[in-house]
């Protein structure tokens, strides 16, 4: 079966400081990998996407940058982390060919 | 662009029957999905509709007419664990399948 890991859970990070959030996905090849944002109580805000390893769309101009070293590996980075970066980062997962995707467990952040 | 429109709240008893309404402003998409997120959790998946008319899972049913540009998702026998926030989301034609754009979120509150 198919498992989607994200870490870390939680993440208290101060203004301008770097950000390398991981995550990774098994038993399945060739996923298309998704990182979004969700700030509190609102909806998902799709940030960037990929398809294949070392191919990354842009979704939103921001100091964010997204790469996927390997197949199944989707690493969401900041230089310099600003207030309004934070919220709940979700990494999602879905085959070539289907509708539905399957989410991650989240990443916390808060930048104080 | 692309835009979605949940209420923000909607509150029901126990046993009853609630609908989750969904208008949207798309150029065209390929079909529109219904997430379901608890407090703290990820987004889970519950339901497609790339035809017009009425899906049915289980307790849970989800509709779609692309004339009236509306969907809805439908929980029946509602129970206390169906409180959580329900997402409505469309794959968009202009993203290539990969782009889901999700609604802001209804928060259902279920009560005794």
């Amino acid at each position: 079966s198919q498992t989607i890991h994200q870490w870390p859970a939680t993440l208290v990070q101060p203004v301008g400081s770097p950000l390398s959030l991981e995550c990774t996905v098994e038993g399945t090849s060739n996923p298309n990998l998704y990182w979004y944002r969700q700030a509190a109580g609102r909806g998902l805000q799709l940030l960037f996407y990929s398809v294949g390893i070392g191919q990354i769309s842009s979704e939103v101009p921001q100091n964010l940058s997204a790469s996927r070293p390997q197949d199944r590996q989707f690493i969401l980075s900041s230089k310099k982390l600003l207030l309004s970066d934070s919220g709940f980062y979700l990494c999602a997962w879905r085959s070539g060919g289907s509708y539905e995707q399957y989410f991650g467990p989240g990443t916390r952040l808060t930048v104080t | 662009g692309q835009s979605l429109e949940q209420p923000s709240e909607v509150t029901a008893v126990e046993g009853a029957i609630v609908q989750i309404n969904c208008t949207y402003q798309t150029s065209g998409f390929y079909g529109l999905s219904w997430y379901q997120q608890h407090d703290g959790g990820a987004p889970t998946f519950l339901s497609y509709n790339a035809l017009d008319g009425l899906e049915e899972t289980g307790r849970f049913s989800s509709f779609l007419s692309r004339s009236d540009s509306y969907g809805y998702l439908l929980l029946q026998e509602l129970q206390m664990k169906d409180s959580a926030s329900y997402f409505c989301a469309v794959r968009p034609f202009s993203g290539g399948y990969n782009k889901l754009i999700f609604g802001a979120g209804t928060r259902l509150a279920v009560h005794p």
